[in-house]
């Protein structure tokens, strides 16, 4: 049975950084055949892809443009998890920010969700 | 980056009635090497992620109910739930797996009429 437990802080301040981990079970994030993602949700935005790490003999990482000058996705294969960081965040930021995977075809296997205020 | 238009925003459907739901690309998805469209629909109910129901366009995932079945090829898409149940009241979502960056659809509230 493969899980996806989220965890990082709820409130962010402007400017500052927005950090969230998913420690994946039931699977491993080194996976030839995965996609560790992070895709967030907000009335404004709608579901948005926000970018992915993967592991085909050695690390990639896409970003969605976006956030693309912000975002980093680390995977770490010690702790069987993967992070993302976005940078100098505002409060059009604030969502429900989602760790997937995916094995190509769709994202099968979802975090329950974080939601992310950016606020002083 | 492919842009998705789902229509209508929401519908209303009588139980056991059917529900179509459609989604258009603003480019092709259908992917020449495999013949196959790289397009997805997923189910969110309140308070939880988006759920897989259908991909490759027309392939159900385990577990999902056969009243719900996905059609079209290159740009045009449909969802339809062919005997509304309470339980498939929801917000649908389409989303193409064709490119970086992926991309959803706005959404389609269907609700019990």
């Amino acid at each position: 049975q493969i899980q996806l437990q989220q965890s990082g802080p709820g409130l962010v301040k402007p400017s500052q950084t927005l950090s969230l981990t998913c420690a994946i079970s039931g699977d491993t994030v080194s996976s030839i055949s995965a996609a560790w993602t992070w895709i967030r949700q907000s009335p404004s935005r709608g579901l948005e892809w926000l970018g992915r790490t993967y592991y085909r003999s050695k690390w990639y990482n896409d970003y969605g443009v976006s956030v693309k000058s912000r975002i980093t996705i680390n995977p770490d294969a010690s702790k069987n998890q993967f992070s993302l960081q976005l940078n100098s965040v505002s409060p059009d930021d604030t969502a429900v920010y989602y760790c997937a995977r995916t094995l190509g075809p769709g994202f099968d296997y979802w975090g329950r969700g974080t939601l992310v205020t950016v606020s002083s | 980056d492919i842009v998705m238009t789902q229509s209508p925003d929401s519908l209303a459907v009588s139980p056991g009635e059917r529900a179509t739901i459609n989604c258009k690309s603003s480019q092709s998805v259908l992917y020449s090497s495999n013949n196959k469209n790289h397009l997805a629909w997923y189910q969110q109910k309140p308070g939880q992620p988006p759920k897989l129901l259908i991909y490759w366009a027309s392939t159900r995932e385990s577990g999902v109910p056969d009243r719900f079945t996905g059609s079209g090829s290159g740009t045009d898409f449909t969802l339809t739930i062919s005997s509304l149940q309470a339980e498939d009241v929801a917000l649908y979502y389409c989303q193409q797996y064709y490119t970086t960056p992926f991309t959803f659809g706005g959404g389609t509230k269907v609700e019990i009429k």
